[in-house]
């Protein structure tokens, strides 16, 4: 079994609609908890982070960390075609030498 | 401010080649990485650097080496390319745990 687990989509929305993105995970030793984008043919660049558990809200995003349930999630409010991508989530304790174990990603399409 | 860059940004392989994927920063980070990604399969650890002149093995360092003589650089090499390292290799630095900064990617066919 993964120490990661990520919803495999894809995920198809219309625009405006509020997308959900998850992961469960396996290792109660995680601490940072972040999510990337990846744009088709690029590579990734970090979105959000949270440190242990609780909401973070940047914007439309909003990321949010439950370490009881091993549970994280990415939510996208008021979605545009722009954020179509794959979403890798990705965690790490903070002692690791900043190696971070990802999810498989789910790919999102918000259709105009 | 480059960033992470890596040279080349595609190369085709024949079975049994070699070549040295090339990975710069100018982040003055401490951390690098070279990752491959497969579908389906997501991010995988090739190997990692945590400071000049160091390097260790991550998820994934069969057939791969690296080196890190210096802080901004990182190469991977492929000693005797095989088909089932067809993939896109992506490197990253850090400046801490949760931080990680992509290059582009290489697209690598061996055939």
């Amino acid at each position: 079994q993964k120490e990661v687990e990520q919803d495999p989509g894809p995920l198809s929305v219309p625009e405006g609609a509020i997308v959900s993105l998850n992961c469960t995970y396996s290792n109660s030793a995680f601490q940072y908890f972040m999510w990337y984008r990846q744009y088709s043919r690029k590579g990734p660049e970090l979105l959000m982070y949270t440190y242990s558990s609780g909401n973070k809200e940047d914007g439309r995003f909003t990321a949010q960390v439950d370490k009881s349930s091993k549970y994280i999630s990415l939510f996208i409010r008021d979605s545009q075609p722009s954020d179509s991508a794959t979403y890798l989530c990705a965690m790490t304790v903070n002692t690791n030498a900043g190696k971070s174990t990802f999810g498989d990603g789910t790919t999102l399409t918000v259709k105009p | 401010n480059a960033g992470v860059t890596q040279t080349p940004k595609f190369r085709v392989l024949k079975t049994g080649q070699s070549m040295t994927l090339l990975c710069a920063q100018d982040m003055n980070h401490e951390y690098m990485y070279w990752y491959r990604q497969d579908p389906g399969m997501g991010l995988r650890l090739i190997h990692y650097s945590v400071g000049e002149g160091t390097t260790a093995k991550g998820e994934v360092p069969d057939g791969y080496n690296v080196s890190r003589l210096k802080k901004q650089n990182f190469l991977l090499g492929l000693e005797s390319a095989a088909p089932s390292q067809t993939s896109v290799y992506f490197c990253a630095s850090s400046p801490r745990s949760w931080e990680q900064y992509f290059g582009p990617g290489t697209r690598l066919t061996v055939t």
